[in-house]
């Protein structure tokens, strides 16, 4: 699986758009970029995926760039409960498990 | 999201002991469920991923005498650690998957943590 890196820490205000960063520079054409978040002692939520089109649902939105190698986790409108470590994995298509990187720890500010 | 439940949510166990934490999808049928291995400050580690009815695969360096995954049906995995030691104390989180490619969604269980004593 190709690997991803991410900044280890970030803040944001209450309010603003919290725009989370993930490289993986090494991603191959049939691999999906996943984003899932840990809020402290629960188990991982799930936020969005894609494969090169940018994607949008309820929690936020998802911005891969042309040539795959980085994309972008939008969170519109950032809210104190949007506090956690936010991980993005590439899971290759067909394959099963995802393998979870070291994450950036979010932290909204009020 | 799809919902998955782990039993318990907290167990305390004397070394050399063992314990059983069940992981249940409630409303999918998961065609393969995930255990992973959470320590304080730490990302997770993926353990093993099991099919219903067959043996689990466990990723490298994860003892399968230790960690007996049973994958009974397809809402219903168990994750036995037996002769548990101080330094098997960690947050156990399981995750159930349905789907393929583009429709492919992994969810995971609240995490049940681990104190032997």
């Amino acid at each position: 699986d190709a690997k991803t890196t991410q900044p280890p820490s970030m803040d944001c205000a209450e309010g603003r758009a919290a725009n989370l960063p993930c490289n993986h520079s090494t991603i191959s054409g049939n691999e999906y970029v996943y984003w899932y978040r840990q809020i402290h002692s629960q188990g991982p939520q799930y936020i969005i995926h894609g494969l090169k089109n940018n994607e949008t649902n309820e929690m936020a939105s998802l911005i891969i760039t042309e040539d795959r190698k980085s994309s972008t986790l939008i969170l519109p409108h950032a809210t104190l409960r949007d506090t956690a470590v936010y991980y993005c994995i590439v899971r290759v298509a067909g394959a099963q498990k995802l393998v979870f990187g070291q994450g950036t720890r979010l932290t909204i500010n009020p | 999201g799809a919902v998955v439940s782990q039993h318990p949510s907290r167990v305390i166990c004397k070394s050399g002991t063992s314990v059983k934490i069940e992981c249940r999808s409630l409303d999918f049928q998961a065609t393969t469920m995930f255990w992973y291995r959470q320590f304080p400050k730490k990302s997770l580690m993926l353990m093993a991923t099991s099919n219903e009815g067959s043996k689990a695969t466990y990723e490298q360096g994860v003892e399968k005498d230790k960690f007996l995954i049973n994958h009974a049906s397809l809402t219903l995995s168990t994750l036995t650690v037996t002769s548990a030691h101080p330094e098997d104390s960690s947050f156990y989180i399981c995750s159930g998957s349905t789907g393929t490619g583009d429709a492919y969604e992994q969810y995971f269980g609240p995490g049940t943590r681990l104190t032997v004593t």
